[in-house]
């Protein structure tokens, strides 16, 4: 059956640290890993990922896909408090078909 | 552009009682999927709308079911509720076709079961 999980699956730092969260699939003819963020209640879009080794960069968030491993990290560098959300990765297949699969969220608490 | 509207919002219904969730995707998009929040589950798959057919379906009992209209937007219906039911429901769209990929969230209806 196709999976998603994510470590640690809730975390808290302080501000200023970095972060590096961790999600790994087992999905039947995989496309893509997804990186969301739920701040409140509708998860937003942060990253796609469909090649190994390329990183994808928006501001202070990064990721990087290892399909080798099956696996992808979401790094976050100078925390702030404004970073506290629960963190969800997805994987879906190759097909419009497939379903999106996700994992049960890191939450990342960021105190001053 | 509007984004993804689910209504109602927040509701409370009683074990044994049935209900229903409606969900307006994003102009444009034909595919709908649904999932049910709960805290450390995460986000699971209920099911996919595309084209008023569903297209993929979750693990979840009978009870759990859908539909989709001719404008895209779509329903679920959960029958003889269980506290367990108790959850966020989010709906997301896209466009259905090609690259599978970005999914637009609604904000969500918070059901309670008492």
């Amino acid at each position: 059956e196709d999976k998603v999980v994510q470590s640690p699956l809730s975390l808290v730092v302080h501000e200023g640290d970095t972060v590096t969260l961790n999600c790994s699939y087992e999905v039947t003819n995989f496309r893509s890993l997804l990186w969301y963020k739920q701040e409140k209640k509708a998860p937003t879009f942060l990253f796609m990922l469909t090649s190994s080794g390329i990183e994808k960069k928006s501001g202070r968030l990064s990721s990087i896909l290892d399909k080798k491993e099956l696996s992808s990290i979401l790094n976050i560098t100078a925390t702030q408090t404004g970073d506290s959300a629960i963190y969800l990765c997805a994987a879906t297949g190759k097909t419009s078909y497939d379903k999106v699969i996700f994992g049960p969220g890191t939450s990342l608490s960021v105190i001053p | 552009k509007a984004g993804v509207t689910q209504t109602p919002r927040y509701l409370i219904k009683t074990r044994g009682q049935q209900v229903t969730l409606s969900c307006s995707p994003i102009s444009g998009h034909r595919s709908v999927s649904w999932y049910q929040q709960t805290p450390g589950q995460g986000l699971q798959f209920l099911f996919e709308y595309f084209s008023e057919t569903q297209r993929n379906k979750g693990n979840f009992p009978g009870r759990f079911s859908g539909r989709q209209f001719s404008n895209s937007r779509s329903e679920m219906n959960v029958s003889t509720l269980e506290l367990g039911d108790s959850a966020l429901y989010l709906c997301a769209s896209n466009w259905g076709t090609g690259t599978t990929g970005e999914l637009f969230f609604g904000e969500g209806s918070r059901l309670t079961v008492l």
